[in-house]
């Protein structure tokens, strides 16, 4: 597609619950990012994929949360065990390489109630 | 201390004004990135950075790497400029700024 997509728009979700947010990157970029912006915060680094390079995980705010990259296209962001603190808009960007311009997915508003 | 520092924080201008937000970092880095968020919407990524300046339509970038500072300018400001500005930058990890709410007022 012509630009990243994410998917869904929006996710209401019970605490506890398990969640799966995707991200379909620009065809072609090799980078791929996922960063969180909770209300009135900035935003968090979460997890960044690199070709088939093993991610970094640095980011991600405990061990419940993952995420995967298949085929160096698409990638699924989980969260177990859903907490209200999780509760965000979480964005998806892709580039072509590390250090070229981002560009930037819609987002996925997670509510956790 | 934050790795990276924007001020101002929050920016009113009048129409038509020049506006600069700066922003300084204390880590190494690959690029700088200034990205822009209007109300209620999403990230756009106005520039990538590793030296020098750059221009687009009434924005200009410049980042001088020896003093860890970078500059946003905005000419012949327009209400539809009025957004969050975020300054972010990778090297070994990813560091963004809290970034600078402006409103330009008609």
């Amino acid at each position: 597609g012509a630009g990243v997509s994410q998917s869904p728009s929006n996710k209401v979700t019970e605490k506890g619950k398990d969640v799966e947010l995707r991200c379909d990157p620009i065809s072609g970029h090799t980078a791929l990012y996922w960063y969180r912006q909770s209300l009135g915060q900035g935003l968090e680094f979460l997890i960044y994929f690199q070709g088939n390079s093993a991610p970094d995980k640095s980011g991600l705010p405990s061990d419940r949360f993952s995420a995967e990259r298949t085929g160096g296209s698409v990638s699924t962001l989980t969260i177990q065990r859903t907490q209200q603190e999780d509760s965000a808009v979480y964005l998806c960007a892709s580039s072509q390489y590390r250090s070229y311009g981002y560009t930037f997915g819609s987002g996925t508003r997670l509510t956790v109630v | 201390k934050n790795e990276v520092e924007q001020s101002p924080q929050n920016l009113t201008a009048q129409e038509g004004e020049f506006i600069t937000i700066n922003c300084s970092y204390s880590v190494g880095i690959s690029a700088l990135h200034w990205l822009q968020q209007h109300p209620g919407g999403g990230i756009v990524s106005l520039f990538m950075l590793s030296s020098g300046k750059k221009k687009h339509g009434r924005l200009i970038a410049t980042i001088n790497i020896q003093e860890k500072h970078s500059s946003l300018h905005i000419t012949a400001s327009h209400p539809r400029d009025s957004a969050v500005y975020i300054c972010a930058v990778t090297g070994n990890q990813f560091y963004f700024g809290t970034g600078t709410s402006l409103t330009v007022i008609p």
